[in-house]
């Protein structure tokens, strides 16, 4: 079963611009993690947040968590055309490596 | 990292038939698993793929219609059997290493006619 909630499930935005999406999730975790799908092909893993941390940057991604409310943040800051795709964030099932994906917020990104 | 390679990449089946899909990693990798994404949906994880043993299933997923192989570290294949047009859906195989992120395929999309 999902264990992450996204919101919004759809976003669009002018090239440029931030992008903002949310992920809420039901248990204690020790990591969350975020991934990009590109039209249907498989995911590109972007970044990996340990539960020990609040945020964290990986160039134009910012990641936030917070354990306290079960939620995360990604923001994509100055977004590109190449950024439209499906984001999504992954919890591990059962504090092992298996992953449990989130519904996806679908961004696009006009030029 | 790891580069997974998955074929096919697409095909067109007809009911009630069986479909293998193959998996390569290019790198020695603790796990493998098998992700289903029905149209306009996220990933549901179908199956833990055991190097050598019968796979682990999630709930609703069985060995009769998603029967795995992992003869290696490397190798693992998902079969789709007695396809129906439900079981249209992309699958994907995944590989995890220590650091806990996943690496895709680029996933196989079938279509069940």
């Amino acid at each position: 079963s999902q264990q992450g909630e996204e919101d919004p499930q759809a976003l669009s935005i002018q090239e440029g611009e931030n992008a903002t999406m949310n992920c809420s999730y039901k248990t204690s975790i020790n990591n969350l993690q975020w991934y990009r799908q590109n039209s249907g092909r498989g995911l590109v893993h972007l970044i990996l947040i340990r539960s020990n941390e609040r945020e964290k940057h990986s160039g134009r991604l910012r990641v936030t968590l917070d354990t306290s409310k079960k939620s995360s943040s990604l923001l994509i800051t100055a977004s590109r055309a190449a950024d439209t795709a499906s984001y999504f964030c992954a919890t591990p099932m059962y504090n092992d490596y298996k992953l449990s994906f989130g519904a996806g917020t679908t961004v696009t990104v006009r030029a | 990292s790891a580069v997974i390679s998955q074929k096919p990449s697409r095909d067109i089946c007809q009911r009630g038939t069986s479909l293998t899909i193959q998996c390569q990693v290019d790198s020695q990798v603790t796990m493998m698993f098998w992700y289903r994404q029905q149209p306009g949906q996220s990933l549901t994880l179908i199956a833990t793929a055991n190097q050598g043993s019968e796979a682990t299933y999630e709930s609703g997923f069985v060995i009769d219609k998603f029967p795995i192989s992992r003869p290696n570290l490397t190798f693992s294949t998902l079969t789709v059997s007695n396809m129906s047009p439900e079981d249209s859906s992309i699958y994907l195989c995944s590989a995890g290493i220590v650091t806990g992120e996943l690496f895709f395929g680029e996933g196989s999309r079938l279509t069940v006619l």
